[in-house]
């Protein structure tokens, strides 16, 4: 199956801290990105659709100025969370769909924010 | 009304049993629909698509129900390897592009 990559895996940082989220597909080329948030017991929710090239479409209740996404590359999407505070401690999932039109996401593995 | 609803379980079963999960969606323009697998603290992982005459993929079926927007998990022999949460997914088409709304999800648990 298709590949990608998240980096971090795991981040800690103080709060009023940024922190940058890569998402890469590693064999394909992904016109589309999306970006969840888990919170523990919870589901997925989505945070933002990203299509290469243009700006990102963001789920209501999710602040763009806050959770800045770049779509730069067909195989490269990045989530920064500036300012980070205690409340945005959370998974954060980025997915990529091929341009197969099969409707599927693959999944990165995750990063798990931690502010303190 | 959540968009996908599903039992949260657990469901703790012995190894070789049976056992099936629920989901149902509330939008009647959803186009497709998945049960992904998700372990503790890792990502969700496709573990089939789900279409409208049913499917099975080895000891996995799932069924799919339009009219009564209801969908389907079977597990035959459980297996200890089965314990995870179980998401069910659906598709939706939105704005030119594809969103996927999850389950929170169905906790299994299988002893030995």
């Amino acid at each position: 199956g298709a590949v990608v990559s998240q980096h971090p895996s795991w981040v800690i940082c103080k709060s009023g801290t940024s922190v940058k989220i890569e998402c890469r597909s590693l064999d394909f080329q992904a016109t589309t990105m999306f970006w969840y948030r888990q919170f523990p017991k919870q589901s997925l929710m989505l945070m933002a659709t990203s299509n290469e090239g243009s700006k990102a479409t963001y789920e209501q209740g999710v602040e763009k100025d806050k959770f800045l996404i770049n779509h730069a590359s067909l195989t490269l999407s990045t989530l920064t969370v500036t300012s980070a505070h205690p409340e945005d401690s959370s998974f954060y999932i980025c997915s990529a769909s091929s341009t197969s039109g099969k409707n599927i996401q693959y999944f990165g593995a995750g990063t798990r924010l931690s502010v303190l | 009304r959540k968009e996908v609803e599903q039992d949260p379980g657990p469901f703790n079963v012995p190894e070789g049993a049976t056992v099936a999960f629920n989901c149902t969606y509330s939008n009647s323009a959803s186009q497709s629909f998945f049960w992904y697998r998700q372990d503790c603290r890792k990502e969700p992982k496709l573990l089939m698509s789900v279409y409208s005459s049913g499917n099975e993929d080895g000891r996995f079926t799932a069924q799919l129900n339009r009219a009564s927007q209801y969908i389907s998990l079977l597990i035959r022999d459980s297996k200890l390897s089965d314990s995870a949460t179980y998401l069910c997914v659906v598709n939706e088409a939105w704005g030119g592009y594809n969103k996927l709304i999850f389950g929170a999800g169905t906790r299994l648990a299988v002893h030995p």
